[in-house]
């Protein structure tokens, strides 16, 4: 079945940097991807996504691009603030309209 | 819309009692999804329905857990009896077929003692 692999984190970077989040899946064919942001208290929720290879979802800075060559989703922004600071869930369909979720990776970012 | 709305938000409960958490999906979703959000354990798929059918029941972690959608607007997930280690956020979703985005409720965080 289909599998998704993300990053461990925590990951802590300062205000400003650069932040990459590494995710991988196996899939068969070529399904829709997401990325889902968590912020403290709240429940998950649809940060990008993409439904076709090579693709680039975007939004609030943040973009990931729907590499088949690689069966890589990483998600990236050039310049992170401190209301960045959440968990970050790569996912991707298992079936039946169900996502898979990776196991996700917290954000920490400091001023 | 006001999205998936579950509650209560908050939940402290004994060891030993009865717990029902509620969820009311998006109108006109034909998919609801329960999962369990814990550190050792991370995001774990509970239980989903479509149309009102259990669909796959197999991450259900023991009999005193049960789920029941008796119409399109509203599903219940019971505990009975709670234990400490049900201690968790829960949070149910619903989707529209043809779509696998999964739209989140704020969850309800459990707290058995």
């Amino acid at each position: 079945g289909n599998s998704v692999t993300q990053m461990e984190g925590p990951v802590t970077l300062s205000e400003e940097a650069f932040l990459t989040i590494n995710c991988t899946y196996t899939a068969t064919g070529y399904p829709s991807l997401f990325w889902y942001v968590q912020y403290p208290g709240e429940g998950l929720q649809l940060l990008l996504k993409a439904t076709k290879a090579d693709d680039k979802g975007s939004n609030k800075g943040f973009e990931a691009t729907y590499r088949k060559e690689t069966t890589s989703f990483h998600l990236e922004k050039g310049s992170v603030q401190v209301s960045d600071s959440a968990v970050y869930f790569c996912a991707a369909p298992g079936g039946y309209n169900k996502l898979i979720f990776g196991a996700g990776t917290r954000l920490a970012v400091h001023p | 819309d006001a999205g998936v709305i579950q509650s209560p938000r908050h939940e402290v409960t004994e060891m030993g009692q009865e717990v029902t958490l509620r969820c009311k999906p998006i109108s006109g979703h034909d998919y609801l999804f329960w999962y369990r959000q814990t550190m050792m354990r991370g995001l774990e798929l509970l239980i989903y329905f479509n149309n009102n059918v259990p669909i796959d029941d197999s991450g259900m972690p023991e009999d005193r857990f049960s789920a029941k959608m008796p119409n399109a607007s509203f599903s219940t997930l019971k505990i009975q009896p709670s234990e400490p280690r049900d201690s968790a956020v829960y949070f149910c979703a619903s989707s529209f077929g043809g779509s696998t985005e999964a739209f989140f409720g704020q969850g309800t965080r459990l707290t058995v003692v």
